[in-house]
């Protein structure tokens, strides 16, 4: 079975900072990775996938996640986040070629901007 | 991107009535969707696995003939919570994987609250 362990439930930061969402994922086989965003009262919105190719993989918003198979974590990065990054921040993970199998999460880690 | 539309956004019921939410997939096929709870501040868990036209498998711990969970059609699974309790007050949100990419998409999540 696949698990995602996210280090930090929560992670104030203040604006025009950089950023580091830990991510550390746990599996006998190889995977996808995913770093979703919520809002409050929203559903998820994709900010970055892990399919294979290069391990460094740009999403939306200005983050970035880093591949790092030897470690097996896929820490999420911003070099500047604004006040609209607050939001609770999902790790995820699914099974490589494996058509039915859903994605499993971490608990979260919720991103704090302070001005 | 593909679209995943949940319906209603927001329900409130009495306790003891069941409660019926959709999930469309708008402009894609999916055989497979996912259904998954989300107590506050808390990760998504999964409750069941969702394929067109044959039963759903149910994640150990829900109840079945609570959840009633019906993939009619490739763009149409439904959630249906019975004899609803206060407990039972989530955000509930699906996925859908299209069909012939097999890439994963979130629907905007449905509150459920139980009086």
């Amino acid at each position: 079975a696949q698990s995602v362990t996210q280090l930090d439930s929560q992670v104030p930061v203040f604006e025009e900072a950089p950023v580091e969402l830990r991510c550390n994922y746990s599996s006998s086989v190889s995977v996808y990775l995913f770093w979703y965003v919520q809002y409050p009262n929203q559903g998820l919105q994709l900010l970055l996938k892990y399919l294979s190719g290069s391990t460094l993989v740009k999403g939306i918003n200005g983050f970035e996640a880093e591949f790092n198979k030897s470690q097996t974590s896929f820490h999420l990065r911003k070099p500047s986040v604004h006040i609209s990054d607050t939001a609770e921040y999902f790790c995820a993970v699914s099974i490589r070629n494996s058509g039915n199998t859903p994605l499993v999460f971490g608990k979260g880690t919720r991103l704090s901007v302070i001005a | 991107g593909a679209v995943v539309s949940q319906h209603p956004s927001r329900v409130i019921c009495k306790s003891g009535t069941s409660v019926k939410i959709e999930c469309r997939s708008l402009d894609f096929q999916a055989t497979t969707m996912f259904w998954y709870r989300q107590f506050p501040k808390q990760s998504l868990m999964l409750m069941a696995t969702s394929n067109e036209g044959s039963k759903a498998t149910y994640e150990q711990g829900v109840e079945k003939d609570k959840f009633l969970i019906n993939h009619a059609s490739l763009t149409l699974s439904t959630l249906t919570v019975t004899s609803a309790h206060p407990e039972d007050s989530s955000f509930y949100i699906c996925s859908a994987r299209e069909m012939n990419t097999g890439e994963l998409f979130f629907g905007e999540g449905s509150r459920l609250t139980v009086l």
